[in-house]
């Protein structure tokens, strides 16, 4: 069965401490991975595509690396603005439907 | 780039009458667009799949006579909820697709209070 798992479901960080988010998925054929940032009552904002393994993408203190198996968002010396839900999604093949992982809610303290 | 709007941002209605919720990609052509529906602290719930010009794919469970789905163009795609009840209160989201497989760019939202 297609699915996409995001762990933790929710994280508490200090400003300034580094971590990870994990997606992991379980898709035949992966045709790219994407990851989104969703703050409150907005819709969800595009971050990364990711296409094959072994690829890296960054942008500001967040970089995204995908594995065969999963996707891991890095963040680096987060700060309280990044607080958000971080939501991870695949494409399924041969149609238009993807598939959303639940979200990691982010919580960043000053 | 990649910008898409969502019309209106907030909307109350009541009970029995139907609403019509506008989605439109500003700055490029949507082969594909999508509606989900987001309840508190969930993740996003497909709804349905429209392509321009065609009838709109619905999941499993969604009533396709009360979420009336017109991609008119491959700029615009509507979502009507007609004869709202409370129980269909909720945040609505659209997003648009370039192509197959490739990212989706979201609306910021629609909430919906049916009283």
């Amino acid at each position: 069965e297609d699915q996409v798992t995001q762990s933790p479901e929710a994280l508490r960080l200090q400003e300034g401490e580094s971590s990870s988010l994990n997606c992991s998925y379980t898709v035949s054929g992966l045709r790219g991975l994407f990851w989104y940032r969703q703050d409150p009552g907005k819709g969800p904002e595009f971050l990364f595509t990711l296409y094959s393994a072994g690829e890296e993408k960054e942008k500001e203190r967040l970089k995204a690396t995908l594995t065969k198996k999963e996707s891991f968002l890095h963040i680096t010396a987060p700060k309280p603005e990044d607080s958000a839900t971080y939501l991870c999604a695949v494409p399924l093949g041969g149609g238009f439907k993807t598939i959303f992982g639940a979200g990691t809610r982010l919580f960043v303290k000053a | 780039g990649a910008v898409v709007s969502q019309h209106p941002s907030w909307v109350i209605c009541k009970s029995g009458t139907s609403v019509k919720i506008e989605c439109r990609s500003l700055d490029f052509q949507a082969t594909t667009m999508f509606w989900y529906r987001q309840f508190p602290k969930q993740s996003l719930m497909l709804m349905a799949t429209s392509n321009e010009g065609s009838k709109a794919t619905y999941e499993q469970g969604v009533e396709k006579d009360k979420f009336l789905i017109n991609h008119a163009s491959l700029t615009l795609s509507t979502l009507t909820v007609t004869s709202a009840h409370p129980e269909d209160s909720s945040f609505y989201i659209c997003s648009a697709s370039p192509g197959t497989g490739h990212e989706q760019y979201f609306g910021p939202g629609t909430r919906l209070t049916v009283t």
